[in-house]
């Protein structure tokens, strides 16, 4: 089993159409948890944080669920320049900035 | 203020030639890591280094080697290429602080080994 699993998509969806990605963990000792972004031949980028509350950034909001070791990510009213693929990423304890990358899950949105 | 660099940017090599990856950042930080990026498989932790002079394995080191002589400096090194080191090979840093765990990474450096 994956240590993060994602859907790969893609999910195909209209500009002003809301999505939601999730994303599954298997360590339940991970202790933070990000978004990242990478759009096509580039490299990832942070896109957020993932806090236990939920948090929200602008159109953006991720939740986290310790106990079903679940993340989500929803994006509200999807620009065409959301098109990329969004990485579920986990830091598992350990002394040093170890983060498990998840395959991510790909997202195009057209006009 | 550049970030994070990667030379080269693309490579081609034959079975059994050797190279070196050179990723460079100037933010000063103390951790550097080494990924390579395969289809499906998400990014996959080479080589890291805690600090100058200091490096570890990750999940996947065979055929690799890594050498951090410089702070600002992470270096891979493939000895006898395969085929199965085809892959987009990612460097990154990150500040050694609490709290503090965005890992910056460089554009990337597409090898095919033929």
């Amino acid at each position: 089993r994956k240590e993060v699993e994602q859907d790969p998509g893609p999910f195909n969806v209209p500009e002003g159409a809301t999505v939601a990605f999730n994303c599954t963990y298997s360590n339940s000792a991970s202790q933070s948890f990000f978004w990242y972004r990478q759009d096509c031949r580039k490299e990832p980028k942070l896109l957020m944080s993932v806090y236990s509350s939920g948090n929200e950034d602008g159109r953006f909001t991720a939740q986290l669920n310790r106990a079903s070791q679940y993340i989500s990510l929803l994006i509200r009213d999807s620009k065409l320049s959301d098109s990329a693929t969004y990485l579920c990423v986990v830091r598992p304890s350990g002394g040093y900035n170890k983060l498990i990358f998840g395959a991510g899950t790909r997202l195009a949105v057209h006009p | 203020n550049a970030g994070v660099t990667q030379t080269p940017k693309f490579r081609v090599l034959k079975t059994g030639q050797s190279m070196t990856l050179l990723c460079a950042q100037d933010m000063n930080h103390e951790y550097m890591y080494w990924y390579r990026q395969d289809p499906g498989m998400g990014l996959r932790l080479i080589h890291y280094s805690v600090g100058e002079g200091t490096t570890a394995k990750g999940e996947v080191p065979d055929g690799y080697n890594v050498s951090r002589l410089k702070k600002q400096n992470f270096l891979l090194g493939l000895e006898s290429a395969a085929p199965s080191q085809t892959s987009v090979y990612f460097c990154a840093s990150s500040a050694q602080r609490e709290f503090t765990y965005e890992q910056y990474f460089g554009p990337g450096t597409r090898l095919t080994v033929t």
